[in-house]
């Protein structure tokens, strides 16, 4: 097992343009986050999914951002149209629900992004 | 809503001295407790965790116990080392299955 996988894990763009990230989660795990991280600041919460069923969307989260995860295996995180406010560290995390407890994230080393 | 607060860094100690960082949380029902850590460029790590009041979660000679009378989950090692060096996050998961994060204490340990 090669825990979370994110790519890329840099991305220089220009304002207006699309860029697409991809995550490859841990084989069998179940769910499946995005979070944003700024320099500072603790992990922001975006969106995740259960299988390729997404759950929940944080309200925070603009129009311009859709993820998916078509089979419930890897995901992407799509922004278009870039603006300079999205340059951040894009982290995927999965994990495996076993209904009751504690569920444990297991993060990716994340996907930087720089908007010019 | 759920939300988590920690002391602010950074934290500059000696080699050896005890390390506090303090976590206060709100949040509705019994969520659980988290640090997790980040060392200088590498990913989150899970640190230890706690599930319900009174648990005592420990890991690498950290440990946080749960308090559910003061919303507190405090980090501590008696005894710290350079290699410890990192930004600490407390974290909880409560009925909406994901992780709200407090905003990071730098950790910085002197020989």
């Amino acid at each position: 097992d090669t825990g979370v996988s994110q790519d890329p894990r840099h991305k220089i763009t220009k304002r207006g343009q699309n860029v697409t990230f991809r995550c490859d989660p841990i084989s069998e795990h179940n769910r499946l986050y995005w979070y944003r991280q700024t320099l500072g600041q603790g992990p922001e919460f975006l969106t995740y999914f259960q299988n390729e069923a997404q759950l929940e969307k944080s309200r925070l989260l603009s129009d311009r951002f859709s993820a998916e995860r078509p089979k419930g295996s890897f995901s992407t995180l799509e922004i278009q149209r870039t603006e300079q406010g999205d340059s951040a560290m894009y982290l995927c995390a999965s994990s495996q629900n076993v209904g009751t407890g504690a569920n444990v994230l297991t993060f990716g080393a994340g996907s930087r992004l720089t908007v010019l | 809503g759920d939300s988590v607060t920690q002391m602010e860094g950074p934290v500059t100690l000696s080699e050896e001295a005890f390390l506090t960082i303090n976590c206060t949380y709100t949040a509705t029902g019994y969520p659980s407790l988290f640090w997790y850590v980040q060392y200088p460029g590498e990913g989150l790590q899970l640190l230890l965790k706690a599930t319900k009041a009174d648990d005592k979660g420990s890991n690498k000679g950290f440990e946080a116990t749960y308090r559910k009378e003061t919303t507190s989950f405090h980090l501590e090692k008696g005894s710290v080392q350079v290699s410890d060096s990192a930004v600490y996050f407390c974290a909880l998961s409560g009925a909406t299955n994901k992780l709200i994060f407090g905003t990071g204490t730098l950790l910085a340990v002197q020989p």
